[in-house]
């Protein structure tokens, strides 16, 4: 199936923790991102990733980081968990940004406990 | 304050019933405009996207309006159907955001009954 695939799905972790999140498109895009969408529902971006390349960082503490081995993955660590990372993370892709379509994932539902 | 306000918050409708969603924006200089549907559980899918010159787009039993003038949105659903039920984001663009960088509405979470 071509889609937009992100591990694992459900993630509980201790607060202090190190976790990763990882994903995958086989959709030929060029462009990928990672959203967090907090408890009230709001989707927010957090970084935007082209050809590998860092085109956005939007203000994200620096214990997020993310890594693009290659334009068809972008994978999400985040260091030293704390009780307000808990949120719905997506991964999305797309051709180029602009008027294109974009494809998210299913999210990642991350509890910190 | 966040610049998509969507209205209502919830609703719950018949199946075979049409219904309407409102989407207000402030974003200025205005880009484009998207509406999403979620599934809970699922990452938004995208229904129809439209930029300032276009009033309206359908997507099956999907409509979308556009008054870009007054800087809102509406997304009808006609006969609704129980695979309906989800929340419907709206997503509005500026002219200098770009590379994913929108802002979003809260949604409208729609609930078909049979």
């Amino acid at each position: 199936d071509t889609a937009v695939s992100q591990t694992p799905k459900y993630l509980v972790t201790q607060m202090g923790n190190d976790k990763s999140i990882k994903c995958e498109q086989n959709l030929g895009h060029d462009t990928m991102y990672w959203y967090k969408q907090d408890s009230k529902k709001f989707l927010k971006i957090m970084f935007s990733y082209n050809n590998k390349e860092l085109i956005i960082n939007e203000t994200v503490p620096n214990r997020f980081s993310p890594k693009s081995p290659d334009k068809a993955h972008l994978n999400l660590h985040i260091n030293s968990l704390e009780l307000g990372d808990s949120a719905v993370y997506f991964c999305a892709s797309s051709q180029a940004p602009g008027l294109t379509g974009y494809t998210f994932g299913s999210g990642t539902r991350l509890t910190v406990v | 304050k966040n610049q998509v306000e969507q209205s209502p918050q919830s609703l719950i409708i018949l199946e075979g019933k049409n219904c309407t969603l409102q989407c207000n924006y402030t974003v200025s200089p205005f880009s484009n405009l998207r509406w999403y549907k979620q599934d809970t559980g699922r990452g938004p899918v995208s229904l129809t996207i439209m930029t300032f010159s276009e009033n309206t787009k359908s997507n099956g039993r999907y409509t979308a309006t556009l008054d870009a003038d007054t800087k809102q949105s509406s997304l009808h659903i006609t006969a609704s159907q129980l695979s309906d039920s989800a929340s419907y984001i709206c997503v509005v663009s500026g002219s200098t955001d770009s590379w994913g960088k929108f802002q979003f509405g809260a949604g409208t979470q729609v609930v078909v009954t049979p």
